[in-house]
């Protein structure tokens, strides 16, 4: 069962363009987490947000955490080619095992 | 410092063989789990350990076992293959403490069953 909803699923834009990935649950987390996967790769912890209407930046991106913890969205400024991959979110369980989302594929064209 | 590895990078069974993966984790690292990431989808939670004992499992069904080792290596055993555990399996490393809880990923195993 997936607890996180990912949207879009499929995403290519060109260089310079904004964009904004979302991850929706109807469960509350303790935290949420965005992973970068690129192909034949692990996924990559990027951020981790802990707190209700948190936001954290990392260079062009843009992390943020719903009031009531049940959301997060991912805001990218201008995007190069070099951000290409898949993005994932998750959340942990009491035990600290993590949910995954359905991921979004980003395609970022020069 | 090494990160996490895992091998093999790629394996291809038959329909009923049993396969065995490892992973050895970040060093000072107690804590690994086991995914699952079928082609299109996200990882999904096979197995917890941590210090040697499962911590957590995910929905999957007895065919798959796991144990860590002594010097918290694991080892992901899955038997009787099925055309449907064809995916990339992912071993995670951590090291649990206080804050919040950061997963750091092997590059996987590919498993292709035919």
């Amino acid at each position: 069962t997936q607890l996180l909803e990912q949207s879009p699923q499929f995403l290519s834009i060109q260089e310079g363009e904004n964009l904004t990935v979302y991850c929706n649950s109807s469960s509350v987390f303790s935290s949420l987490q965005w992973y970068r996967q690129e192909p034949g790769e692990g996924p990559v912890l990027l951020v981790t947000v802990v707190t209700g209407g948190e936001v954290k930046k990392l260079k062009r991106l843009t992390f943020q955490f719903g009031d009531a913890r049940k959301d997060s969205s991912l805001h990218i400024t201008a995007a190069q080619p070099g951000d290409t991959g898949l993005y994932l979110c998750a959340g942990p369980n009491t035990g600290n095992q993590f949910y995954f989302g359905t991921g979004t594929s980003l395609t970022v064209i020069p | 410092d090494a990160g996490v590895t895992q091998s093999p990078t790629h394996l291809i069974k038959t329909r009923g063989q049993q396969v065995t993966l490892r992973c050895s984790p970040i060093s000072g690292h107690k804590s690994v789990s086991w995914y699952q990431q079928v082609l299109g989808q996200g990882p999904q939670f096979i197995f917890q350990y941590y210090e040697k004992e499962e911590r957590g499992r995910g929905n999957f069904p007895d065919r798959f076992s796991a144990r860590q080792f002594p010097n918290y290596s694991s080892e992901l055993n899955v038997n009787a293959l099925l055309l449907g555990d064809s995916a990339l399996y992912l071993c995670a490393s951590s090291s649990i403490g206080r804050g919040t809880y950061e997963q750091y990923f092997g590059p996987g195993t590919r498993l292709t069953v035919t």
